[in-house]
């Protein structure tokens, strides 16, 4: 199956800082990308569709200027969490989007844990 | 906006026994989706559901989706340590490109 990859798995960084986490479609090009915030035992939560060569669409609640996402390329999107804070430490997935004649699939990355001190 | 619906939230099952976990949409879906997570891993495609009515089954695992496209199950038969996880539903609405995640059921399976 196609696969997704993230970096880095997981950062620990200080309260005001800015962390950028990049997500890649490593064997398909992907036109959509998600990115996803799972706080612990929880869903995950819708953040922004990413869509190449365009401003990503954030969900209602996600401050844009907070997380920036940048989709430069087929199979690079990005995310920065800007003057991070702690409330801001979660775990954030990304997924790429495969649409076909017969499905319409989303693969995962492994995730970016963020530890906000 | 649409909803997805999942319960149980939590199911322990002594192994050996089977588990189902339901997803309810508020709307009626275009496809559903389902998704195993393990502990401290992400979330891996297991199957889609398109037709009213279809049911799917990957060995002891069987995927149904409703008549009306607005409800889904997953139900594992004869569970074993190896089905430990969350397992997630999400749903994607007619004329909608965007997954909605359901809650989530996490799966303890007692030895």
């Amino acid at each position: 199956g196609a696969v997704v990859s993230q970096h880095p798995s997981w950062v620990i960084c200080k309260s005001g800082t800015s962390v950028k986490i990049e997500c890649r479609s490593l064997d398909f090009q992907a036109t959509t990308m998600f990115w996803y915030r799972q706080f612990p035992k929880q869903s995950l939560m819708l953040m922004a569709t990413s869509n190449e060569g365009s401003k990503a669409t954030y969900e209602q609640g996600v401050e844009k200027d907070k997380f920036l996402i940048n989709h430069a390329s087929l199979t690079l999107s990005t995310l920065t969490v800007t003057s991070a804070h702690p409330e801001d430490s979660s775990f954030y997935i990304c997924s790429a989007r495969v649409v076909t004649l017969k499905s319409n699939e989303q693969f995962f990355g492994p995730g970016t844990r963020l530890t906000v001190l | 906006g649409q909803q997805v619906m999942q319960i149980p939230q939590y199911q322990h099952v002594q192994e050996g026994e089977d588990f189902t976990t339901y997803c309810n949409s508020s709307t009626t879906l275009s496809n559903i989706q389902w998704y195993k997570q393990r502990p401290g891993g992400h979330p891996v495609f297991l199957i889609q559901l398109v037709k009213s009515g279809e049911v799917k089954k990957q060995k002891r695992l069987t995927f149904q989706f409703g008549e009306a496209k607005k409800n889904s199950s997953l139900h594992i038969t004869a569970t074993q340590t190896t089905d430990v996880g969350t397992y997630f539903c999400a749903g994607i609405g007619a004329g909608s490109y965007q997954l909605t995640f359901g809650k989530g059921t996490k799966l303890s399976v007692i030895p």
